[in-house]
């Protein structure tokens, strides 16, 4: 099965809402990260967080190690935000496994 | 800043021919990888290598092959190109091959197969 989860699959939110994207992982990891894809495929790293919290801007990722999973706060979100946003884990030495992502539609 | 260069953007061909796409990288790194994003939207590892190591997943068809002259530079040939192959085609890098480093990402090859 697929070793990791995310979720929601789609988000629609209005300009200015929060949003908490989830990433599930079955297995014991290396690193964790966190991407945002370009609508034509290209890929923007948002975070290295193999554990604890960091921030960036608007941005929030948290992952607990012992719990398995990782998290992506968007607050405050802008038509900007609008696109698909990708976890992965890489296992040790294997590169990275990615999610299925969370595909976020931001509404004015 | 693009630390990770990828050539062509685009790519059309016929079934059956060779194909072959270029990364560079400008990091440094020691490690390199490609991706494949199919279809349905899923990424997967289809290769590391670092001057020392090949690492291949197992799931990769046989006319699939790297080709590295040195560390910062990691091509990707496909002899004879099937349908199944359209896809896009990521190049990586990371500081090594083991040990908890990011991986940074080039823009991609999107290939589509007639």
């Amino acid at each position: 099965g697929q070793q990791v989860q995310q979720s929601p699959a789609s988000l629609v939110l209005q300009e200015g809402e929060n949003a908490e994207l989830q990433c599930n992982f079955s297995t014991s990891l290396n690193s964790m990260q966190w991407f945002y894809q370009r609508p034509g495929g290209s890929l923007v790293s948002l975070f290295y967080n193999p554990s604890g919290t960091k921030h960036s801007g608007r941005l929030t990722s948290t992952t607990v190690i012992k719990e398995r999973r990782s998290s992506l706060h968007i607050s405050s979100s802008q038509t900007t935000d609008s696109g698909t946003y990708l976890c992965a884990l890489e296992l040790y030495a294997q590169g990275l496994t990615f999610g299925l992502g969370t595909r976020v539609s931001v509404f004015p | 800043e693009t630390a990770v260069f990828q050539t062509p953007n685009y790519h059309v061909t016929q079934v059956g021919n060779e194909v072959s796409f270029n990364c560079k990288q400008t990091l440094g790194h020691d490690t390199m990888y490609w991706y494949k994003q199919d279809s349905k939207k899923l990424l997967k590892i289809m290769f590391s290598y670092n001057n020392k190591q090949l690492i291949v997943n197992e799931t990769v068809p046989r006319r699939f092959s790297p080709q590295s002259s040195d560390k910062a530079h990691l091509n990707l040939r496909i002899k004879s190109v099937e349908p199944e192959d359209s896809a896009v085609y990521l190049c990586a890098s990371s500081p090594a091959l083991l040990g908890q480093y990011e991986q940074y990402f080039g823009p991609g090859t999107r290939l589509t197969v007639l």
